[in-house]
């Protein structure tokens, strides 16, 4: 695998489930992220850690709970969801925290809450 | 805080037609601007960046843009596009400072043969 791979990249989950969305980058990077992507707004940055420590958390609602066990791997656990969280959820990473790199993106996973 | 405006929400253009996607941003720090496009169902990729030096930026695809400092912009243009350059664009923008990038509302781009 190569880039930034995300997983699943279709879920559909009912407003009591909870699940999971996983991303893993293979870059060597330090710093990953997580966006929400929404049919009728702009990208909107949720997430940031930087060598692990979570150093951004953009008024995101506790029923995202980002976790990053270590600078390859990032985690989205999501409960309780509503329907206007429907998105596309993509992740990213970059070098470190500088703000001149370059954020390289996943593929994102299609969340529906039904 | 930092904001970005692109123009444009869609874009139709002729094959081999020149295009010009605008960007304008506001921010009280020095700031990083970027491009990304979007292909159907795929994550962004970084078309180009500006961080410092000439204001004109070259990018991957054919694609350029223009910094002008004193019009808080950053457009992005190309000569002929394709129809493989059928896609969402975004433009963002970071603190100099910090990696928190701001997008805007995005531009598609329709290329019609």
């Amino acid at each position: 695998e190569t880039g930034v791979t995300q997983t699943p990249r279709h879920l559909v989950m009912g407003m009591t489930n909870k699940k999971s969305l996983k991303c893993e980058q293979h870059l060597g990077h330090n710093a990953m992220y997580w966006y929400k992507q929404s049919a009728k707004k702009p990208l909107e940055l949720m997430f940031v850690y930087n060598f692990k420590e979570q150093t951004e958390n953009n008024s995101v609602p506790s029923r995202f709970s980002p976790e990053c066990p270590n600078s390859s791997h990032l985690f989205l656990h999501l409960h309780t969801l509503q329907p206007e969280d429907s998105a596309l959820y993509l992740c990213a990473s970059s070098q470190d925290g500088a703000g001149g790199y370059e954020q390289y993106f996943g593929p994102g996973t299609r969340l529906t809450v039904t | 805080a930092q904001s970005v405006t692109q123009l444009d929400s869609q874009v139709p253009v002729f094959e081999e037609a020149p295009v010009e996607l605008r960007c304008n941003y506001s921010s009280s720090v020095s700031v990083y601007l970027f491009w990304y496009v979007q292909y159907p169902n795929q994550g962004l990729q970084l078309l180009l960046k500006y961080l410092s030096g000439s204001t004109l930026v070259k990018g991957i695809n054919g694609f350029e843009a223009e910094f002008n400092k004193s019009q808080t912009s950053f457009h992005l243009r190309k000569p002929s596009v394709h129809i493989s350059d059928t896609a969402e664009y975004f433009c963002a923008v970071t603190p100099a400072a910090g990696n928190k990038l701001t997008f805007g509302g995005g531009t598609r781009v329709l290329v019609k043969p």
